[in-house]
């Protein structure tokens, strides 16, 4: 079973700095790869994706993220985060068999 | 456009008490829809997905079930309530197998 791992439990950023949550993925066959994010009090959200073609994806909010294939990773950055940033974030994949397995989460904290 | 609706937001109750949490998916037909469960630091964890009316697989063995009475109606229900089912139900859906899933705004579960 593939399975999903978030370098980060928790990160404290400052507003403008840039922002990196590592994600690493295994299994060794063709994925599809996710970031989503849930803000306080809201429900989850699709920040990106990405199945096939260009490996670095854009998404909403100036989000974006590299597949490297080589690396089994699927990184999200974002250059300058601001206050509203402040969720938690979760890598997930999808493979052969439906299951969308997510890695544990990360809470990023932007402080003023 | 899409819309999913979860019913009730907050639950409490009491141990061998039965359970009914609902899903309604609008704006779309013949969805795959599913069933999760978010435990703190954990990530989700996927519970039941369903991919046509009558149609339910199971993940996880466990103390709930879950039903699919219409094409766009997902049911998680107990029989007899633990504590341990205490938690956060994330119902969602999607359009195809290995594509993005939207997820609804939850049901917190508190077995007392």
């Amino acid at each position: 079973a593939q399975s999903v791992s978030q370098h980060n439990h928790h990160v404290i950023l400052s507003e403008a700095a840039s922002l990196e949550l590592g994600c690493n993925y295994s299994y060794g066959g063709t994925v599809n790869l996710f970031w989503y994010v849930q803000y306080p009090g809201q429900h989850l959200q699709l920040l990106l994706k990405y199945f096939s073609g260009d490996p670095l994806v854009k998404g909403i909010k100036g989000f974006e993220a590299e597949f490297i294939k080589s690396k089994f990773s699927f990184n999200l950055r974002k250059p300058s985060v601001q206050w509203s940033d402040t969720a938690e974030y979760f890598c997930a994949v999808i493979t052969n068999d439906y299951k969308l397995s997510f890695g544990a989460g990360t809470t990023v904290t932007v402080r003023a | 456009s899409q819309t999913i609706h979860q019913w009730p937001a907050t639950l409490v109750q009491p141990v061998g008490s039965p359970l009914s949490l609902e899903c309604t998916v609008e704006g779309t037909s013949n969805p795959n829809l599913y069933w999760y469960r978010q435990a703190a630091g954990r990530g989700l964890q996927l519970l039941f997905y369903s991919v046509g009316i009558g149609q339910i697989s199971s993940e996880v063995p466990q103390n709930l079930s879950a039903s699919r009475p219409q094409d766009r109606q997902f049911i998680l229900s107990s029989k007899k309530l633990l504590l341990s089912d205490s938690g956060f139900y994330l119902c969602a859906w999607s359009r195809t197998d290995r594509g993005e899933q939207y997820f609804g705004p939850g049901t917190r579960l508190t077995v007392t």
